[in-house]
C-alpha cells in the first residue's frame, strides 16, 4: 500500500446525482492532487493543492469541486455528471509541491455515470 | 512546451531477457524525470526518478533508467524481466514547476 487511500472504490451514479469521492493520506504530505484517467488518454491533472490552498485548477468543468478541509484530506464533489466523465478518478500526494518530490497514488475510484 | 513521449503502445519481452521501455522529452533547461508503474485495477505506483547527478538511476524491483540529456530520453531498463513485471508503464516529466506531465504509457508483457 501507498498510504494513500480512496473511497468509494467504485461508483455508479446518474447524471442527475450528487456524490463525493474521498482521499486521505496518512504519509505527513504537505500536496494533494486529483488526475482523471480515461481509456487511450494521458493522465490528465484536475486540480492541486498545496497546504490546504487550491493552487491549480486545470479548466476543469465546475461541475467537479474540490475539497481539502486538511492536509490529510481531499474530497471531489460531484453533480449533474456527464456519461464523458466515466473514468478511473486518482488521488495523489506529495512532501512538497515542488517538481523534485514524487508522489504516491491511491487506489483510484472508478466512476460509471450512466 | 514541455511534452514527454512513450514511442511505444506496448512491448513484449520472453521472461529473463532484459527488457527497455522508451521515454524522450521536450523540455528547454534541466527537467526532473520520473518513472511509474500501474498494475490492474490499482493507482499509479513510483518506480524512481532523476533529480541531478548520476545518469544511471536504480529503482524499485531491479528497474533502472539512464537520463540522456544530448537525447533528452530517460528510458526504462530491467536486466532480466519477470512475468510480473506485466503492467502499464508511465513516463512523467517536472520542469521547474510543480506540475507533473505524463507520456501516454507503455503496456509491459512478459511471456514465460
Amino acid at each position: 500500500e501507498t498510504g494513500v487511500t480512496q473511497t468509494p472504490r467504485h461508483l455508479v451514479m446518474g447524471m442527475t446525482n450528487k456524490k463525493s469521492l474521498k482521499c486521505e493520506q496518512h504519509l505527513g504530505h504537505n500536496a494533494m492532487y486529483w488526475y482523471k484517467q480515461s481509456a487511450k488518454k494521458p493522465l490528465e491533472l484536475m486540480f492541486v493543492y498545496s497546504l490546504e490552498e487550491r493552487v491549480e485548477n486545470n479548466s476543469v468543468p465546475s461541475r467537479f469541486s474540490p475539497e481539502c478541509p486538511n492536509s490529510s484530506h481531499l474530497f471531489l464533489h460531484l453533480h449533474t455528471l456527464q456519461p464523458e466523465d466515466s473514468a478511473l478518478y486518482l488521488c495523489a500526494s506529495s512532501l512538497q509541491r515542488t517538481g523534485e518530490y514524487e508522489q504516491y497514488f491511491g487506489p483510484g475510484t472508478r466512476l460509471t455515470v450512466t | 512546451a514541455q511534452s514527454v513521449a512513450q514511442p511505444e503502445d506496448q512491448v513484449n519481452v520472453a521472461e529473463g531477457n532484459p527488457l527497455t521501455v522508451k521515454c524522450t522529452y521536450s523540455v528547454s533547461g534541466n527537467p526532473y524525470l520520473f518513472w511509474y508503474v500501474q498494475y490492474p485495477n490499482r493507482g499509479l505506483q513510483f518506480l524512481l526518478k532523476y533529480i541531478t547527478g548520476d545518469n544511471l538511476v536504480k529503482g524499485s524491483y531491479g528497474f533502472e533508467a539512464e537520463f540522456n540529456k544530448s537525447q533528452t530520453s530517460f528510458h526504462l531498463k530491467k536486466p532480466s524481466a519477470l512475468v510480473s513485471d506485466s503492467a502499464l508503464y508511465f513516463c512523467a516529466v517536472n520542469f521547474y514547476g510543480n506540475k507533473l506531465v505524463f507520456g501516454a504509457g507503455t503496456i509491459l508483457r512478459v511471456k514465460s
